[in-house]
Order: C-alpha cells, then sequence, then structure tokens
C-alpha cells in the first residue's frame, strides 16, 4: 500500500526566506508527483505536476524535484512571501488501472512571517 | 478552463437526517469523478471512485450504504450521506479527471464542510 509522508508537518520562516518541503512515498511506480496548496476551509489549488518521466518542474518561484527511484520529491520556493502561506500538500498517481487514484500525503502547513 | 465547481458549499444537519452533495464538471466532461474526506489537520483521504453510468468503488473502510454515490452523467456526480450522525462532520472534496486532453489529471472541487449536530 502507498504512503506518502510530508516532512516538516510545520514551518514558519521569515518573509524573503528560500525554503524546502520534502514529500517521500513507499512504492516507486508511480504514474506522476502532483504538489497542491490548499488555504483553511478551502480546496485544493494544484501547483506543479511532474511526470514520473521528468525530473522537475518550475513554475514562478516553485521548483518541485522528483527522484522516483529513492521515493522523494521536493518543493523549493524561492524568496517566500506572507501570501505563501498555506498547506502544502503532496499526492502520487498510483501507476497501472485506469482511474489514477491520488495518495496524498498530511501536508506541510506553512507560515511566512512579515 | 477545468472548472470544477460543489453545492453546497457549507451545511449544517440534524443527526440522522441525509444530505446531497453535488459535484459539477463546469467546462468538461468527466468520465470518472472521485470523492474524498478531510478531517482536520489530516490528509485527504480517497472513499470512492465513481465512473459515469457504472457503481462506485468504494475504498475499504466505507460504508456504501452510508456514503450513496451517484454519476448519471458526465458533468455531475452526488454524494448522500445517508443517517448523519456527528462523526460524519468533516469536509468533502470532489474531483474530476476528463475525457480527452490530459485525462491524467484530477481538478478538484472547492469542498463541502458538512456540520452534523
Amino acid at each position: 500500500k502507498q504512503e506518502v509522508t510530508q516532512i516538516p508537518a510545520a514551518l514558519s520562516v521569515p518573509e524573503g526566506e528560500n525554503l524546502v518541503l520534502n514529500c517521500s512515498f513507499t512504492d516507486s511506480a508511480i504514474y506522476n508527483l502532483q504538489w497542491f496548496r490548499q488555504d483553511p476551509g478551502k480546496g485544493l489549488t494544484s501547483l506543479l505536476l511532474i511526470q514520473s518521466s521528468q525530473r522537475e518542474q518550475t513554475s514562478g518561484r516553485l521548483n518541485a524535484s522528483l527522484d522516483k527511484s529513492s521515493g522523494r520529491s521536493t518543493l523549493y520556493i524561492a524568496a517566500s512571501q506572507p501570501g505563501d502561506s498555506a498547506t502544502y500538500l503532496c499526492a502520487v498517481t498510483h501507476s497501472g488501472g485506469s482511474n489514477y487514484k491520488l495518495t496524498f500525503g498530511k501536508g506541510t502547513l506553512l507560515t511566512v512571517n512579515p | 478552463g477545468a472548472v470544477v465547481s460543489q453545492h453546497p458549499s457549507w451545511v449544517i444537519c440534524k443527526s440522522g437526517t441525509s444530505v446531497k452533495i453535488e459535484c459539477r464538471s463546469l467546462d468538461f466532461q468527466a468520465t470518472t469523478m472521485f470523492w474524498y474526506r478531510q478531517f482536520p489537520k489530516q490528509s485527504l483521504m480517497l472513499m470512492a471512485t465513481s465512473n459515469e453510468g457504472s457503481k462506485a468503488t468504494y475504498e475499504q473502510g466505507v460504508e456504501k450504504d452510508k456514503f450513496l454515490i451517484n454519476h448519471a452523467s458526465l458533468t455531475l456526480s452526488t454524494l448522500t450521506v445517508t443517517s448523519a450522525h456527528p462523526e460524519d462532520s468533516s469536509f468533502y472534496i470532489c474531483s474530476a479527471r476528463g475525457t480527452s486532453g490530459i485525462t491524467d489529471t484530477q481538478y478538484f472541487g472547492p469542498g463541502t464542510r458538512l456540520t452534523v449536530l
């Protein structure tokens, strides 16, 4: 059974700092990996999707890497801003089957202090 | 593009009543929709997968007679929580997977907060 772990569970940083969020998964047979942002009481916003054949994806100040063989992914946020404060979720899509089920980690609660 | 809506956004009901939550794909057709539940400070847990026109597939530990799922069209799936109890209070989120284009991407709805008194 696939398990996704995110470290740290919570992180508080001053504005402007660069930071890294970590995600690990137990079964490397994945189709892709996604990073999401969730604001309190809200749904999910997809940030980056990395296909299993890719090593990284970039969008603005965000960069996500994937090392499938070791079961790890990182989300790098450059020059953090208070508006980045949210919970960041990592999810992997199972390979095989036709329904593309996602398994989520518990998330990292990020607080960026002005 | 690829917008998913949920209705209602929040609902409060008395114990023992049934509550229906709708999930709609607004600008694309979704052959598959997923229902998730999220308890406070926990991750999203998949409850069931529904394919249009067929019975939903429930994850282990999810009671299919309590959480009724109907996916009658390519743009609408409903989740009915029957005889709701306080322990069913949670944040319910749906997602939809398209029939064309990037079909391996799930698009998420904004969620429905259910509170059972």
